[in-house]
């Protein structure tokens, strides 16, 4: 099954928002293995979190993730007007199901 | 710089093969996973199917599991999808990106496969 995450999120430039990504503890609950992608129209995604909290070279520290219980999040500060994007989340779900992603978050930069 | 290179993709009628190439420079590509994400028009992400450095590990999705198949030749920097068996749900843009800690790191630009009559 897909992490859950809502469909659309929105904030104003500067402005600090949260997207969630909920699981079970087969998933999301039962492992650090938690990423987040940055996806803009046409292009490939990007990853932007991995390992939960941890930033890949490159990425601006106003992306921070977090995790609790089966529940992650994925917070951007700083609101700019380039973050307007699809995001997802994914998680290890196990041997068997491999690496599950949410459906997907549109972030509008209001 | 590290990269990736999809290629072969194209339209395939019901019931065809298709094989899918990525290439891979600009790093240790013998060192790391690849895994192949699929996206259908206007959908979300897939992680289809992963292949480990060395080859000796791979992994289906259950969509995909008895159809396609995965294989690397790291003399050439390859990654290669064998699908059989396509169908109409199959229709997607296909990635295959560098993957660590179950994570796609870096990734290509993708290869469109429309399975259609």
């Amino acid at each position: 099954s897909a992490l859950t995450q809502p469909p659309s999120a929105s904030g104003s430039p500067g402005q600090s928002v949260t997207i969630s990504c909920t699981g079970t503890s087969s998933d999301v609950g039962g492992y650090n293995y938690v990423s987040w992608y940055q996806q803009h129209p046409g292009k490939a995604p990007k990853l932007m979190i991995y390992e939960v909290n941890k930033r890949p070279s490159g990425v601006p520290d106003r992306f921070s993730g977090s995790k609790s219980g089966n529940a992650a999040s994925l917070t951007v500060s700083g609101l700019q007007a380039e973050d307007e994007a699809d995001y997802y989340c994914s998680s290890y779900a196990g041997r068997d199901k491999g690496v599950i992603f949410g459906g997907g978050t549109k972030l509008t930069v209001l | 710089e590290a990269q990736l290179l999809e290629s072969g993709g194209g339209l395939v009628q019901p019931g065809g093969s298709l094989r899918l190439s990525c290439a891979g420079s600009g790093y240790m590509f013998s060192a790391y996973s690849i895994v192949w994400v699929r996206q259908a028009p206007g959908k979300g992400l897939e992680w289809a199917s992963a292949i480990s450095a060395a080859g000796g590990s791979t992994f289906y999705a259950d969509s995909v599991k008895g159809r396609f198949t995965i294989s690397r030749d790291n003399s050439q920097n390859t990654v290669s999808l064998q699908m059989n068996s396509l169908r109409a749900d199959d229709t997607a843009v296909y990635y295959c990106a560098k993957s660590e800690k179950y994570a796609a790191e870096f990734w290509g630009q993708g290869t469109l496969v429309t399975v259609s009559s």
